[in-house]
């Protein structure tokens, strides 16, 4: 089973600041099959990116996705105010059950 | 889009259906999961099911008490839960799985809470 731990816990940043999430696999995920998804409070999860780099439809391009093997990253390059939320990684195993990361709070400093 | 159903407070040993009715696309053409966020806590996988139900996958504390099934003819799928524990207690939400596989849960419900208690 790959366990996906995310780092740091939380994360306190101004408007305008870039953000680095990082996300990172107890196994390598050879296929890269690495989401990223946003949750404000009340809120379902929405996803924003795929396969480990692709942006979902309707992201804007300051959210980027990078890595591959057990390292991943979510980058946001200058962060706008709807930008604080609950991040979380997800990835799938060779039969497409899922597993989550603990997830990661953007907060404004 | 996807809305839950079926929600409520039981108590532990009982059980529950959950609905997701899905709407504004070919409901045929993907596959359903399910996943709960117990109260102050992130996201849990529990189940999948594909397209045309003939195959199923399960989180490993829920194998044996829950069943995923769907009826394409009415753009629903269900969670029925047996057995129900304490710690069973969470919004559960559907999601749908993008096309063709491994490309995230692209549309997700709102959820619907579920709580078990004595």
């Amino acid at each position: 089973e790959v366990v996906l731990t995310q780092s740091p816990g939380t994360l306190s940043l101004s408007p305008g600041e870039r953000a680095t999430l990082s996300c990172r696999a107890s196994q390598s995920l050879g296929n890269s099959y690495l989401a990223w998804y946003q949750q404000k409070p009340g809120q379902a999860p929405r996803l924003l990116i795929y396969g480990a780099s692709t942006r979902a439809t309707g992201i804007p391009d300051r959210f980027s996705g990078s890595g591959s093997g057990t390292d991943f990253t979510l980058t946001i390059s200058r962060l706008e105010p709807e930008d604080f939320a609950v991040y979380y990684c997800q990835q799938y195993d060779r039969s497409f059950r899922c597993s989550f990361g603990q997830g990661t709070k953007l907060e404004i400093k | 889009q996807l809305v839950e159903s079926g929600g409520g407070v039981v108590q532990p040993g009982t059980s529950l259906r959950l609905s997701c009715t899905a709407s504004g696309f070919t409901f045929s053409y993907n596959g359903i999961h399910w996943v709960r966020q117990a109260p102050g806590k992130g996201l849990e996988w529990v189940a999948l099911i594909w397209n045309h139900g003939n195959d199923e996958e399960y989180e490993d504390s829920v194998r044996g008490r829950f069943t995923v099934s769907r009826d394409n003819s009415k753009n629903t799928a269900y969670l029925q839960m047996n057995s129900l524990r304490v710690e069973d207690t969470a919004l559960y939400y559907c999601a749908r799985e993008g096309i063709p596989g491994g490309y995230g849960l692209d549309v997700w419900g709102p959820g619907t809470t579920v709580t078990v208690s004595s």
